[in-house]
């Protein structure tokens, strides 16, 4: 099984609500990763936890707050969120740094 | 620093006829190459994948093959259907390292 669950599927907030975005994987991996996807590009990492610890933070605004409560979950907690970061939200899984990365389907998330 | 780069879409076929889409790359060392797909809605899915020089990934009747010598890893397929219109992105993977470095993407679109 190679699957990664995103939750909710999609997100409609205001500038000033706090949400947050859920991720589950039940394959055992240690790598969970948080990419962010506008229309007709490619992803760009946001974060990534290895072993439940944040180890890449690729200069995310602080409005963007990551969480790994476990070795299964990894959340994203989101507050005072700007319409341009209105976007697809996804979260992958990996055995390690140097295995292919599993995807989720994403969270759509439209900020108004 | 690292880069892949893809032809540029939109890619349009008839059903049934051969699919290629170019990649290149430029990275040191040796990284794992790998080609996603992302279909209308949905998240990224791995397609498939080569982790050393002359490797060939397969999957559903897709191919590419790790070429060092051209720093290439071209995807094909023999004869495409319908339901092969996506977007597809070429993506590298350093060792020892999270981030996947990605393509711009290239969308196929297969007509009837």
């Amino acid at each position: 099984d190679t699957e990664v669950t995103q939750t909710p599927k999609h997100l409609v907030m205001g500038m000033t609500n706090k949400k947050s975005l859920k991720c589950e994987q039940h394959m055992g991996h240690r790598a969970m990763y948080w990419y962010k996807q506008k229309a007709k590009k490619p992803p760009e990492l946001m974060f990534v936890y290895s072993y439940e610890k944040l180890s890449i933070n690729e200069s995310v605004p602080s409005r963007f707050s990551p969480e790994c409560p476990n070795s299964s979950l990894l959340n994203l907690h989101l507050h005072a969120l700007q319409p341009e970061d209105s976007a697809l939200y996804l979260c992958a899984s990996s055995h390690g740094r140097d295995y292919e990365q599993y995807f989720g389907p994403g969270t759509r998330l439209t900020v108004t | 620093g690292d880069s892949v780069t893809q032809m540029e879409g939109p890619v349009t076929l008839s059903e049934e006829a051969f699919l290629t889409i170019n990649c290149t790359y430029t990275a040191t060392g040796y990284p794992s190459l790998f080609w996603y797909v992302q279909y209308p809605g949905e998240g990224l899915q791995l397609l498939l994948k080569a982790t050393k020089a002359d490797d060939k990934g397969s999957n559903k009747g897709f191919e590419a093959t790790y070429r060092k010598e051209t720093t290439s890893f071209h995807l094909e397929k023999g004869s495409v259907q319908v339901s092969d219109s996506a977007v597809y992105f070429c993506a590298l993977l350093k060792a020892a390292g999270n981030k996947l470095t990605f393509g711009g993407g290239t969308r196929v679109l297969v007509k009837p």
